[in-house]
């Protein structure tokens, strides 16, 4: 099945800073590429995606660039804040006929230090 | 409130018990899934339904079962609870059925076994 690998687990920056979230997968057939964000106590929830059709994907400060060949994708905030702090989870989905699975990976816990 | 309703929030209960939790997803959605989050595992996948079948498995134990209603609410079952199975457990809902539809997620239920 699909593996997700993300990196690094922990991330600390100063405020304004870049910060940047890499992603491996291992299934060639994964064709769309989510990224949620799980603040403190609270729901993950969608702050970007991107297809496999697509390079580069860009929302204000966020951005999300996919290598398909390499089989790797990444998350970049710009001009980080400190309410930028939170859990960030990549994931890739894949679909066989009519199964359809959507894989995580482990999550990085961004820092934005005022 | 994102629209996806699970119940309860916490759950404390003793090792070998069984316990349910409950998801109504979103208003329209069709799909329900079914994610374990722990710690140092991240988002693992359980199970998904959709339209009331199942659409794809995770790494969900022989111990648990999920199902869907006809009014598309759907609940997990956890047997024989072990203290590995603490744990907040997230259902997630979207319209479609494919992994690449966006994920709206509940609060959560927290498992705690004793």
């Amino acid at each position: 099945g699909e593996n997700v690998e993300q990196h690094p687990s922990t991330l600390s920056v100063q405020e304004g800073d870049s910060a940047v979230i890499k992603c491996t997968y291992s299934d060639s057939a994964s064709n769309y590429f989510p990224w949620y964000k799980q603040e403190l106590g609270k729901r993950p929830q969608l702050i970007i995606d991107i297809r496999s059709n697509v390079g580069e994907k860009k929302d204000q400060r966020i951005a999300v660039t996919l290598n398909k060949t390499a089989k790797h994708f990444s998350l970049h905030i710009t001009e980080t804040q400190p309410e930028d702090s939170a859990v960030y989870f990549c994931a890739a989905s894949t679909s066989r006929g009519s199964n359809y699975k959507l894989t995580f990976g482990k999550g990085t816990l961004l820092t934005v230090n005022p | 409130d994102s629209g996806v309703t699970q119940t309860p929030k916490h759950l404390i209960t003793a090792t070998g018990q069984r316990v349910t939790l409950r998801c109504s997803p979103r208003s329209g959605d069709l799909s329900v899934y079914w994610y374990q989050q722990s710690l140092d595992q991240g988002l693992q996948f359980l199970i998904q339904y959709y339209n009331g079948e199942e659409r794809a498995k995770g790494n969900i134990l022989e111990r648990f079962s999920a199902q869907q209603f006809p009014d598309l609410h759907s609940e997990l079952n956890l047997s024989s609870l072990e203290l590995g199975d603490s744990a907040l457990y997230f259902c997630a809902s979207s319209a479609g059925q494919s992994g690449a539809n966006v994920l709206t997620f509940g609060a959560g239920s927290r498992l705690t076994v004793l």
